[in-house]
């Protein structure tokens, strides 16, 4: 069957630090991957895409790479803030778009 | 803000009721797509409206069930609600088809408590 696993249910770092999330994917063959950030009481916010034949994005402080053969993508957040402190999604799919459960970031002053 | 709304923010209602939660998409998007989170969990794939017809569904009973309109507004319904219904449901909107244009534009969700 279809898996989309993020393996971290929480994540703890300090600020300052970089932030790695990992997303792994089984039985699927995505054309691209994409990552949302959500936070409490609220609907996930988009926040990069990336193809499969692109090994990596940024945008800003953010990093994603994708490997195809590994069926697996990572999130970085460098020099994290407390800001950054959500939870992050990832997911992928055409019209039916799967997520994963995702990683509740937290980042400490 | 990504310009879709959702109402009503808050539901609460009793087993075996029917429900009836409402979306207003993206200017210029034609694309719907309705989601069950439950506490914890990611979002769960509901069904895909495209021109007013679905286009995709995921693993839900045919208790859901949808509509789009005309102006891409967009209706999910469910009947005979079980207890497990209770979740947040999250309305998205999108460009379209293309991988591209596949983002998603989420609403801040509707809470659905089934007592």
């Amino acid at each position: 069957s279809q898996k989309i696993e993020q393996n971290s249910e929480a994540l703890n770092i300090q600020e300052g630090k970089t932030a790695t999330l990992t997303c792994n994917y089984t039985n699927y063959s995505p054309a691209y991957l994409q990552w949302y950030r959500q936070d409490p009481g609220r609907g996930p916010v988009f926040l990069l895409l990336i193809r499969e034949n692109e090994k990596e994005k940024r945008k800003e402080r953010l990093k994603v790479t994708f490997d195809t053969t590994l069926k697996q993508s990572l999130f970085h957040i460098t020099a994290s803030q407390p800001a950054d402190s959500a939870t992050y999604l990832c997911a992928l799919g055409n019209n039916d778009m799967r997520f994963g459960a995702g990683t509740r970031l937290t980042v400490k002053p | 803000e990504t310009g879709v709304t959702q109402s009503p923010t808050h539901l609460i209602k009793t087993r075996g009721q029917q429900v009836t939660l409402r979306c207003s998409s993206q200017s210029g998007h034609n694309t719907v797509s309705w989601y069950q989170q439950a506490l914890g969990q990611g979002p769960q794939f509901i069904f895909q409206y495209y021109r007013e017809e679905e286009n995709g569904r995921g693993n839900f009973p045919p208790r859901f069930s949808g509509l789009q309109f005309p102006n891409y507004s967009s209706e999910l319904n469910v009947n005979a609600l079980e207890l497990d219904d209770s979740a947040l449901y999250l309305c998205a909107s999108s460009l379209g088809q293309d991988r591209l244009k596949n983002i998603q534009y989420f609403g801040a969700g509707t809470r659905l408590s089934v007592l």
